[in-house]
């Protein structure tokens, strides 16, 4: 079985500040991870997945994630924060690309100016 | 290229009510899976239709159901709805049956009273 718990339900961070949301994963065999951002009123948008390729994946918008399996970990990262990443994030797993996504709870990111 | 649809965007009902959700996948898409998201969690998978059947099902009971058209096109029916109903739901669609390649609608707001 998989889960995923996403440490901190609201994260603030200055603009232009580091972005770094954590995610830690279970799971009983190698996972498949996804970042998913959500915009107010809007649907989820695939920013990053891991797949068992490179450990460190980059994404759309400038956000990067690396996979760690001794720390069982998936965090996200952006060098610098702006305003239009204040937004819900979501970590997900699954156990194999037809295996059901397990969403976490999520994290609601704020950006102060 | 035409994205997911969901209709309509908000709903209110009575407890005891029955609903019918409907989502038109992206073009060329030929699988959907719906997810219901409360309040403040992630989004919980309730199930998949790839080519007109039922592809998997997440921890919903029977009265949450679900039909794909030919066109690949999608309806979530709730029967005897309950006050816990009340939720975003989210439909997402795939070019083939599995879950890493998703692209979400922005979900149709159900409240029951």
């Amino acid at each position: 079985a998989q889960s995923v718990t996403q440490l901190g339900s609201h994260v603030s961070v200055s603009e232009g500040a580091l972005v770094l949301l954590r995610c830690n994963y279970s799971s009983s065999v190698p996972p498949y991870l996804f970042w998913y951002v959500q915009y107010p009123n809007q649907g989820l948008q695939l920013l990053l997945k891991y797949t068992s390729a490179a450990t460190l994946v980059k994404g759309i918008n400038g956000f990067e994630a690396e996979f760690k399996k001794s720390e069982t970990s998936f965090h996200l990262t952006k060098p610098s924060a702006h305003m239009s990443d204040a937004a819900e994030y979501f970590c997900a797993v699954s156990g194999n690309r037809d295996d059901k996504i397990i969403f976490g709870k999520g994290t609601r990111l704020h950006i102060l100016p | 290229e035409t994205g997911v649809t969901q209709s309509p965007t908000h709903l209110i009902k009575t407890r005891g009510q029955q609903v019918t959700l409907r989502c038109s996948s992206q073009s060329g898409h030929n699988t959907v899976s719906w997810y219901q998201q409360a309040l403040g969690q992630g989004p919980q998978f309730i199930f998949q239709y790839y080519r007109e059947e039922e592809n998997g099902r997440g921890n919903f009971p029977p009265r949450f159901s679900g039909l794909q058209f030919p066109n690949y096109s999608s309806e979530l029916n709730v029967n005897a709805l309950e006050l816990d109903d009340s939720a975003l739901y989210l439909c997402a669609s795939s070019r083939t049956s599995g879950y890493n390649e998703q692209f979400f609608g922005p979900g149709t707001r159900l409240t029951v009273l």
